[in-house]
């Protein structure tokens, strides 16, 4: 069954700095999408970057890329110059299957809280 | 924003009642999903709706039903509350049109949330 899991629930960086945050990914369907999304404390769920099984290359977004070893089934996402609203919950999330298989639906870590400090 | 919206914002309600949650999708969007957050179940999956009709299922009650209305907004209705159902109920919707289902990249755009509090 498919299955995500973000192993550290807290994580600190200081301003300016890059940070990692971990997701590990389990399926068995060769076509897979995986996504990050950030949830500051208003509660909204803000879509980051996404990375197709598929892809040759890392997904990039600004500040956000995804450093992606589909070997080890990890996608994690790295933050650079961290800034103090980068505070916030951030969640991995999957969802298998492309094309016409593809419900949409997705699988969610458990979050990693990210405290940003000055 | 997301283009998505969802009312009521806030929702508190005493065990054993019914509520409905409502969502209208972005402009054009046909799939509306809905999904649950709560402290100990983290975010789930509940229910996804494409163009009125039903596409697949996740940990969704018996208690809890949906529909999407020929408009496309889309209703989550949940009876006989209990306290465990208190949680932050999102609906998403993606996909503008039929031939966007066949690209990989689906992104879904999450609404801001009802926050449903069993009293």
């Amino acid at each position: 069954a498919q299955k995500i899991t973000q192993t550290q629930p807290g994580m600190f960086v200081q301003e300016k700095e890059a940070v990692t945050l971990d997701c590990t990914y389990d399926t068995s369907d060769p076509s897979y999408g995986l996504f990050w999304y950030k949830q500051p404390s208003s509660g909204e769920m803000i879509f980051l970057i996404y990375q197709g099984s598929y892809d040759q290359q890392n997904a990039t977004e600004g500040r956000y890329s995804l450093n992606f070893q589909k070997a080890r089934k990890s996608a994690n996402l790295v933050i650079s110059a961290s800034q103090l609203g980068d505070s916030a919950m951030y969640f991995c999330a999957m969802r298998e299957g492309l094309g016409s298989s593809n419900t949409g639906k997705l699988i969610f870590g458990q979050g990693t809280t990210l405290q940003v400090k000055p | 924003d997301s283009g998505v919206t969802q009312t009521p914002k806030h929702l508190i309600t005493a065990t054993g009642q019914r509520v409905t949650l409502r969502c209208s999708p972005r402009s054009g969007d046909l799939s509306v999903y809905w999904y649950q957050q709560s402290l100990d179940q983290g975010l789930q999956f509940l229910i996804q709706y494409y163009n009125g009709e039903e596409r697949a299922k996740g940990n969704i009650l018996e208690r809890f039903s949906a529909q999407q209305f020929p408009d496309l907004h889309s209703e989550l209705n949940l009876s006989s509350l209990e306290l465990g159902d208190s949680a932050l109920y999102f609906c998403a919707s993606s996909a503008p049109d039929a031939a966007e289902q066949v690209r990989d990249y689906n992104e879904q755009f999450f609404g801001p949330g009802t926050r449903l509090t069993v009293l």
